[in-house]
């Protein structure tokens, strides 16, 4: 149990465009999820804290109008990379916590944008 | 604030030789400690973690950690490294519940045959 997919797994998409990344737990409920982002040969870095049915807690230095993030229900969540340029060009992971007591984040595999 | 600090972000050992990657970490709550594994363009595999109780942990694949509070270290180790073992290493801090990980900067395995 506790798997956490994401969709797509890869996309390119042209500058000045809009991209939406979707997070989902397939087998249990998530009332938090978060928002990932890595540069190659670097570490994870939190973008934002997503809580069902309330607007996403974003990290200091995010742009939250660029970056759209939308959790709808306990099973998913999104991320919309507004107005994409180059240098959003990155790996993003979404992880999920399952229940309300567990402290493990559960990773999903990654979303790989390029923007050209 | 919390932080985690890795050692070293390149590690080659042989097949067969112990790996050791090392993790130091700052809390000012008692922490809980995660070490992950990453191969290329995929997400994060939990390796093991350290919540409370016994402070010698073990995971999968052969590895464990021992959480040091005096040291505040949580180093990872595998008695004989196996050619799969070749990734990156990720050890990660959060403070409970619904707070988020903070991230060490990474190590990456070689293991040479």
């Amino acid at each position: 149990g506790a798997v956490v997919s994401q969709h797509p797994s890869w996309v390119i998409c042209k500058s000045g465009t809009s991209v939406k990344i979707e997070c989902r737990s397939l087998d249990f409920q998530a009332t938090t999820m978060f928002w990932y982002r890595q540069f190659p040969k670097q570490s994870l870095m939190l973008m934002a804290t997503s809580n069902e049915g309330s607007k996403a807690t974003y990290e200091q230095g995010v742009e939250k109008d660029k970056f759209l993030i939308n959790h709808a229900s306990l099973t998913l969540s999104t991320l919309t990379v507004t107005s994409a340029h180059p240098e959003d060009s990155s790996f993003y992971i979404c992880s999920a916590i399952r229940g309300t007591t567990e402290i493990e984040q559960y990773f999903g595999p990654g979303t790989r944008l390029t923007v050209t | 604030a919390q932080s985690v600090t890795q050692l070293g972000s390149h590690v080659s050992v042989s097949e067969g030789a112990l790996v050791l990657l090392r993790c130091n970490y700052s809390s000012s709550v008692p922490p809980y400690l995660f070490w992950y594994v990453q191969y290329p363009n995929q997400g994060l595999q939990l390796l093991l973690k350290y919540t409370t109780g016994a402070t010698l942990v073990k995971g999968i694949n052969g590895f464990e950690a021992e959480f040091k509070k005096s040291e505040t270290s949580f180093h990872l180790t595998k008695p004989s490294a196996h050619m799969s073992d070749a990734a990156e290493y990720f050890c990660a801090v959060t403070r409970g519940y619904g707070n988020k990980l903070v991230f060490g900067a990474g190590t990456i395995l070689r293991v040479k045959s």
